[in-house]
């Protein structure tokens, strides 16, 4: 099993550009989960899917943030614009269904917006 | 995340040393996870505990859950530089919402 995929691992982009970032959950793994870390604020759940719907997306910083699930293979989260507060590690993770079994995370991307 | 209180921040020990990690919730837990996380690369998996009263070990890595799944320790027993990284503990509060403490950085002095 190849684990959960993220790309691109490494992103720099300059400010008011727009920055997306893709996942691949494990095969069977009907629930997603981005976050966010940061040494500030630590890591923050961002939004998670069930069956690709988005269910509790309250962890989203704001209008500019958005994330999609088009299959049960793929999903991306976008920021646009992007701003250099925006500067953090963005984990991708997976599970079976939610509630009772644990996570498992992607290598993360790290974006930094200049 | 301020539902979950995580002490020490950091830790710093001699090789063979034991430890002890706790995480504390304000809420009755439904289930609590713990991670260890290494510099620059993803969380992995360390256990989940679900019963009030529930322990479990792996290899020298034991997390104990307590009657009102209110707080968790993880005790390292014999610290080898291999444990060293960041150890988080994340919750399900209410089979909805999840969260992870402020983590613990955790380095092994050989």
């Amino acid at each position: 099993d190849a684990g959960v995929i993220q790309s691109p691992r490494h992103e720099v982009t300059e400010m008011g550009q727009e920055v997306t970032l893709r996942c691949k959950p494990i095969s069977g793994h009907n629930s997603l989960f981005w976050y966010r870390q940061t040494m500030m604020r630590g890591l923050e759940l961002l939004i998670y899917f069930n069956n690709n719907v988005p269910i509790d997306d309250s962890g989203m910083p704001e209008d500019r943030f958005s994330a999609k699930m088009p299959n049960a293979s793929f999903s991306t989260l976008k920021i646009q614009p992007s701003e250099p507060r925006d500067s953090a590690v963005y984990f991708c993770a997976s599970s079976l269904p939610q509630g009772a079994n644990e996570q498992y995370f992607g290598p993360g991307t790290r974006l930094t917006v200049t | 995340s301020q539902e979950l209180e995580q002490s020490p921040q950091s830790l710093i020990v001699q090789e063979g040393k034991n430890l002890t990690i706790n995480c504390t919730s304000s809420k009755t837990l439904y289930g609590l996870y713990w991670y260890k996380q290494k510099y620059g690369e993803g969380l992995i998996f360390l256990m989940m505990l679900q019963k009030g009263g529930e322990e479990k070990s792996h290899e020298k890595i034991t997390a104990k859950l307590d009657e009102k799944k209110q707080q968790s320790s993880l005790h390292i027993t014999a610290s080898q530089p291999s444990h060293a990284g960041i150890y988080l503990c994340g919750a399900d509060h209410t089979g909805n919402q999840f969260y992870f403490g402020t983590g613990t950085s955790l380095t092994v002095i050989p």
